[in-house]
């Protein structure tokens, strides 16, 4: 199953309003990234967060992290026509494998599609 | 030139077919990984690489199979093609700290 699920699955909105998207994770991490990706293109990396940050910004967006609810907000502020795509949120988690050895595990949510009327 | 590129952009094949996917990056990481997405579904990881000598499955890597020829290159295999690998493959390269990705622009693979 999806380790992250974002939240809402749709969102449409007015140029110059704010966006906000949601996304939730079952097990414990080590950061958690935003990734945007226009309609069937790469994904582009936009923000990271560590499980011991709160909350981070560039430029017009906003990310939060709760560990104790396993959330993660990205705000998008006075939203334009282009930010119209997908955003997926990531979460990285290292762990210690049987056998002394080590684990990485990378996990996408399902996205949220935002579109942004002009 | 992009960073990270893949070929073939599309392809068509059918049942069956052994299909080879490749990727090549430019921007020195070590850290390699191959994607599928599907609707609805998000990404999901078929195989990693931390280096030459490191592969590592990932959440999905049955009916696939990878090789790290070099630093640069990692390519993903389809032995025997199946309808139900039809999707859209990244794939992506990372230093070592691991906290960004670069995506490829993916190839699209149908398999009737």
């Amino acid at each position: 199953s999806q380790q992250g699920e974002e939240d809402p699955q749709a969102l449409s909105i007015q140029e110059g309003e704010n966006a906000t998207m949601n996304c939730s994770y079952k097990t414990s991490i080590n950061n958690l990234q935003w990734y945007r990706q226009n309609s069937g293109r790469g994904l582009v990396h936009l923000i990271l967060i560590r499980s011991n940050e709160r909350e981070k910004h560039s430029g017009r967006l906003r990310v939060t992290l709760d560990t104790s609810k396993k959330s993660s907000s990205l705000l998008i502020t006075a939203s334009r026509a282009a930010d119209t795509a997908s955003y997926f949120c990531q979460t990285a988690s290292y762990f210690c494998a049987n056998r002394g050895g080590s684990n990485y595990k990378l996990t996408f949510g399902k996205g949220t599609l935002l579109t942004v009327n002009p | 030139d992009a960073d990270v590129t893949q070929t073939p952009r599309n392809r068509i094949t059918k049942t069956g077919k052994r299909i080879m996917l490749e990727c090549s990056q430019t921007k020195g990481h070590d850290r390699m990984y191959w994607y599928r997405q599907d609707p609805g579904l998000g990404l999901r990881l078929i195989y990693y690489s931390f280096d030459v000598k490191d592969i590592n499955k990932g959440e999905i890597s049955d009916g696939y199979s990878v090789s790290r020829q070099a630093q640069a290159k990692f390519s993903l295999s389809l032995e025997s093609a199946i309808p139900n690998q039809t999707a859209l493959y990244f794939c992506a390269t990372s230093d070592l700290s691991a906290n960004e990705q670069f995506f490829g622009p993916g190839t699209r693979l149908t398999v009737l």
